[in-house]
């Protein structure tokens, strides 16, 4: 069974860079079926998405953040990340990274979510 | 495309029907629209997609419909585990994908 567990700091001072890890386990990151992503969600708010990657390398990103926002991954390690840099206090939240179903070449709906982790930019 | 769910909380009791609005700012042709269902302390759960396709393992008293602008989400007898906050998703714009605000289901 397909699952995915972030990981990172919990703590970012304002200014600095914030950095993620999605770790995949029970299937491969190199599927050409799926795309892999991000979401986030500030405290009391909704579902703010990200970005997405595909294992190829091909990246997309939300325009609201796509200056500050890089995904990348590592089939090597079963690994994909995040990184955002210059956070605010408006970059609290809990961010998600999740499996997306591809459809005719592109990315869709999430269909497996990891548990999520609270990311608070504070000094 | 900005999607905007309709009303922003719904109190109903058990057994009863909640009827839940999405309403996209362009037409959405494709139907490409996904449902999720979120607890406290979880992460979201994918219900429906492509409007109106339940996913693996959910209920046939969840259902989607819906076309162009005006997409709804209907629980047809709420149990007491279907209290949560649901969000609606488009991917007629992939790569560039959009989330509804949210509606959350409470108890009467």
């Amino acid at each position: 069974q397909l699952q995915l567990q972030e990981s990172g700091p919990g703590l970012v001072k304002p200014s600095e860079t914030l950095s993620l890890t999605c770790t995949v386990s029970g299937g491969s990151i190199s599927s050409s079926h799926y795309y892999w992503g991000w979401i986030r969600q500030a405290p009391g708010k909704g579902l703010e998405w990200i970005g997405n990657i595909h294992y190829s390398g091909s990246t997309h990103y939300n325009a609201s953040l796509k200056s500050r926002v890089t995904i990348s991954v590592d089939t090597s390690k079963n690994q994909f990340s995040l990184r955002l840099t210059s956070a605010t206090a408006a970059d609290t939240a809990v961010y998600y990274c999740a499996r997306l179903h591809q459809l005719v070449s592109s990315p869709s709906y999430f269909l497996i979510w990891g548990r999520g982790t609270l990311v608070a930019v504070s000094a | 495309i900005v999607l905007t769910q309709s009303p922003g909380t719904l109190s109903l009791s058990a057994g009863e029907r909640a009827t839940l609005s999405c309403r996209a700012s362009h037409s959405i042709t494709s139907r490409y629209l996904a449902w999720y269902q979120q607890k406290p302390g979880q992460a979201p759960r994918l219900l429906i997609y492509h409007t109106s396709n339940r996913a693996t393992g959910i209920p046939d008293r969840f259902s989607g419909s819906g076309s162009e602008t005006d997409f709804i989400l209907t629980i047809s007898r709420l149990e007491p585990e279907d209290f949560a906050v649901y969000y609606c998703q488009q991917y007629h714009t992939s790569p560039a994908l959009t989330f509804g605000g949210g509606t959350k289901v409470e108890v009467k």
